[in-house]
C-alpha cells in the first residue's frame, strides 16, 4: 500500500513569495488533514478535509495561507505572502477516517525555509 | 499555553534496559491519547494509544499507562534496542460521539530517545 505522497520535500524561498504544497493521501482515505511543525515543537494542526469539505480551519493563518482538496483526492495548501515565521515542516497526513486517531498516517513533509 | 507537556527533550538510555518517556496535559477534556514515533526526515509514526478509560495499553515491547488524576501518561520500552532511537512525540485529543479520537491532535514537543549499544 502506497502511502502519503508529498511534494516538494524542500522548498526555500525568500519572504513576501508564495509557494505551493502538494499532498497525495493513501487512496480511499476519506479524511486529510496539514500539520506545522516548527523547529522544536510538536505538530500543530492547520486545517482538516473530510472529503473535499472543511471540518476544521480554526488554526489556519487565513490572510496568508490557503488550502483546497479537489474532488476529495489531493490537497494543495498555500501561502500568500510567505513569512520568515513560516519556516517549518509541513506535515500531510490521511486517515480512513476521522474518528480513530490511531489510523493517521503521515506523510513525509515538506521542509520551508524562508529567507 | 502548552496543554500537552514533555518536559524532557532528550533521554539516553542502554541497550536492553527500560526506556520511559513522560508527558503530562492540562485540558481535563482529553479523553484519548497517542504517542507517535518520528525519524529524522521521515513523518510520524502512531505507536500506541490509550483512552481515558483505561490506565494500561500493551504492546508488544510498549507499554503506555494513564493516571487521569495526575493529568499524566507514560511510555515504557522494554527492552529498549537501538533500533527505538527516534523522536517520540505524545499527542492527546477529545473522544468522538462514536469512541476513538476525534482527529484535531494536540502534541507535544517531543523527547528525542537516545539506545546505545
Amino acid at each position: 500500500e502506497a502511502g502519503v505522497a508529498q511534494s516538494p520535500r524542500y522548498k526555500i524561498i525568500e519572504k513576501r513569495q508564495s509557494v505551493a504544497f502538494w499532498c497525495n493521501p493513501i487512496s480511499g482515505h476519506a479524511t486529510l488533514y496539514w500539520y506545522q511543525q516548527i523547529l522544536g515543537q510538536g505538530p500543530k494542526l492547520l486545517i482538516q478535509f473530510q472529503n473535499n469539505g472543511v471540518v476544521d480551519d480554526s488554526q489556519l493563518p487565513k490572510d496568508r495561507f490557503s488550502a483546497e482538496r479537489l474532488k476529495g483526492v489531493d490537497s494543495t495548501l498555500k501561502i500568500q505572502p510567505a513569512k520568515l515565521e513560516d519556516s517549518a515542516v509541513y506535515l500531510c497526513a490521511s486517515s480512513f477516517w476521522d474518528r480513530v486517531a490511531e489510523t493517521q498516517y503521515f506523510g513525509p513533509g515538506t521542509r520551508l525555509l524562508v529567507l | 499555553d502548552q496543554q500537552v507537556k514533555q518536559n524532557s527533550p532528550s533521554l539516553s538510555v542502554q541497550e536492553g534496559r527500560i526506556s520511559i518517556l513522560n508527558c503530562d496535559y492540562t485540558n481535563s477534556m482529553f479523553d484519548y491519547f497517542l504517542w507517535y514515533k518520528k525519524y529524522p526526515a521521515e513523518g510520524p509514526t502512531f505507536l500506541i494509544s490509550i483512552s481515558s478509560i483505561k490506565d494500561k495499553n500493551e504492546d508488544g515491547r510498549f507499554t503506555v499507562f494513564l493516571n487521569k488524576s495526575a493529568k499524566h501518561l507514560s511510555l515504557h520500552i522494554v527492552p529498549s534496542q537501538p533500533g527505538d532511537s527516534a523522536v517520540y512525540f505524545c499527542a492527546a485529543s477529545a473522544v468522538s460521539d462514536y469512541g476513538g479520537s476525534q482527529g484535531n491532535l494536540i502534541f507535544g514537543k517531543g523527547t528525542k530517545l537516545s539506545v546505545k549499544p
